[in-house]
């Protein structure tokens, strides 16, 4: 079946980069639509972006100026950098697929486990 | 921008209660309306999608209404493993969560 992996830092230092990477095993990265979610300390969910292979991503615009999200058709992964981090992106990032192969209107049905990163000095 | 209104935050409930979650968003998103559940440690999952399509492998107690602008997720009789925290997402425009519904074991 389909998994995914994040993996990455779990300490990142205020006004540095956060790198995360998704890696996808059980199915292709090529189709589908995939995202990050990211959910601070014992709060809700925010949707951070979503792409697929073939489309330009799309952001959330409240962090579209610090985000970028890339896919790698070659490693069957797809990535997250989120610039400039404060505190306030200290968080359990997840990163999931979209249960429609052309859309992200019909949900998100597969999630990795997600990994925590805290921004701290 | 879509804003999402979910109530209650918090619930409390006895197993074989029937309960009822709302979401109200802040203008007409059709039926691209997911619910999701989620418990402590892990990742959200899938319950409903189109607002009222039960996701593969769900339990039919969990039933989900609405379009538009009004949406419920309704579990018709708790079972002890339905404890958890439930949260409505809009996905007409940029996805959306709602703030989530904690439901506690009274």
């Amino acid at each position: 079946q389909v998994q995914l992996q994040e993996s990455g830092p779990g300490l990142v230092k205020p006004s540095e980069t956060l790198s995360l990477t998704c890696s996808v095993s059980g199915a292709s990265i090529s189709s589908y639509y995939w995202s990050w979610i990211r959910q601070p300390p014992g709060k809700g969910l925010e949707c951070i972006g979503y792409i697929n292979d073939n489309g330009s991503p799309n952001y959330n615009p409240s962090l579209k100026s610090r985000v970028t999200i890339l896919v790698d058709t070659s490693k069957n992964q797809f990535s997250l950098k989120l610039s400039s981090v404060t505190t306030a992106d200290t968080a359990v990032y997840y990163c999931a697929r979209a249960r429609l192969r052309t859309t992200v209107k019909g949900g998100f049905e597969i999630w990795g486990q997600g990994t925590k990163v805290t921004a701290s000095s | 921008d879509i804003q999402l209104t979910q109530s209650p935050s918090f619930l409390s409930a006895s197993v074989g209660d029937r309960v009822t979650i709302t979401c109200r968003a802040s203008q007409d998103i059709s039926s691209y309306f997911a619910w999701y559940q989620q418990k402590p440690g892990k990742a959200p999952k899938l319950l409903i999608y189109a607002a009222s399509t039960l996701q593969s492998g769900v339990p039919s107690r969990f039933s989900g209404s609405g379009s538009g602008i009004e949406f419920t997720l309704t579990i018709s009789s708790l079972q002890p493993e339905d404890f958890a925290t439930y949260y409505c997402q809009q996905l007409n425009s940029f996805p959306l969560f709602g703030q989530g519904t904690r439901l506690e074991i009274k």
